[in-house]
């Protein structure tokens, strides 16, 4: 079973569309991350849930909307896509006890035209 | 968090040991010393992480020096499946909180035959 899947693996879609991209971890995490990788491959966070509970929201647009039915599950719902939002968007998770660090997803790579 | 300095691009041969290094000189008292590599269109997979002590799993060994303002991971012996781009980051004690893991522009590490 893979740790932390995100779905689609791949996403073309037009400007102005509304697309979500779906993630679940299995690993029991209680802390669930994006994480945004654009052209020049930087890896920026975006935001993390704690138990469902929105913890770090970075300086991103309101057009993405990430939201958490339960601790297993962060969805990140993009409203009016714009060219620049092309990128690969990689979820990740973390135990909150100790520090293993984060176990990330294979991505969902975005291309809006 | 601390920032970290890491040399752009290094070349290793097959079965030789790849050893990349990191400088963290702001790094506070609580930063753990992360390792993360990403091979390409790949997620980024954790690799091995330490405070003090100098750490090794089967993936790699982590040496940090007594001051703590850098640090050394070692691919004992390397493969062509290790290239891969290595990034270091000085970061959180805990996670699940407002701690965030930072990523920099790593290492792109070329294992040649």
């Amino acid at each position: 079973d893979t740790a932390v899947s995100q779905t689609p693996k791949y996403l073309v879609t037009q400007m102005g569309n509304d697309k979500s991209i779906k993630c679940e971890q299995n690993l029991g995490h209680d802390t669930m991350y994006w994480y945004k990788q654009d052209s020049k491959k930087f890896l920026k966070i975006m935001f993390s849930y704690n138990n469902k509970e929105l913890i770090i929201n970075e300086t991103v647009p309101n057009r993405f909307s990430p939201k958490s039915p339960d601790k297993a599950h962060l969805n990140l719902h993009i409203n009016s896509l714009e060219l620049g939002d092309s990128a690969v968007y990689f979820c990740a998770s973390s135990p909150t006890d100790g520090n293993y660090g984060y176990t990330f997803g294979s991505g969902t790579r975005l291309t809006v035209v | 968090d601390a920032k970290t300095t890491q040399p752009t691009s290094m070349d290793c041969a097959e079965g030789r040991a790849a050893n990349l290094p990191c400088n963290h000189s702001t790094i506070s008292g609580n930063e753990y010393v992360y390792w993360y590599r990403q091979i390409h269109s790949q997620g980024p997979q954790y690799i091995i992480h330490g405070l003090k002590n100098n750490e090794t799993n089967e993936m790699a060994s982590l040496i940090i020096t007594e001051d703590r303002k850098s640090s050394t991971l070692i691919l004992p012996h390397a493969t062509l499946r290790d290239t891969a781009v290595y990034y270091c980051i000085a970061g959180p004690s805990t996670q699940g909180g407002s701690e965030k893991l930072v990523f920099g522009k790593g290492t792109k590490l070329t294992v040649n035959p």
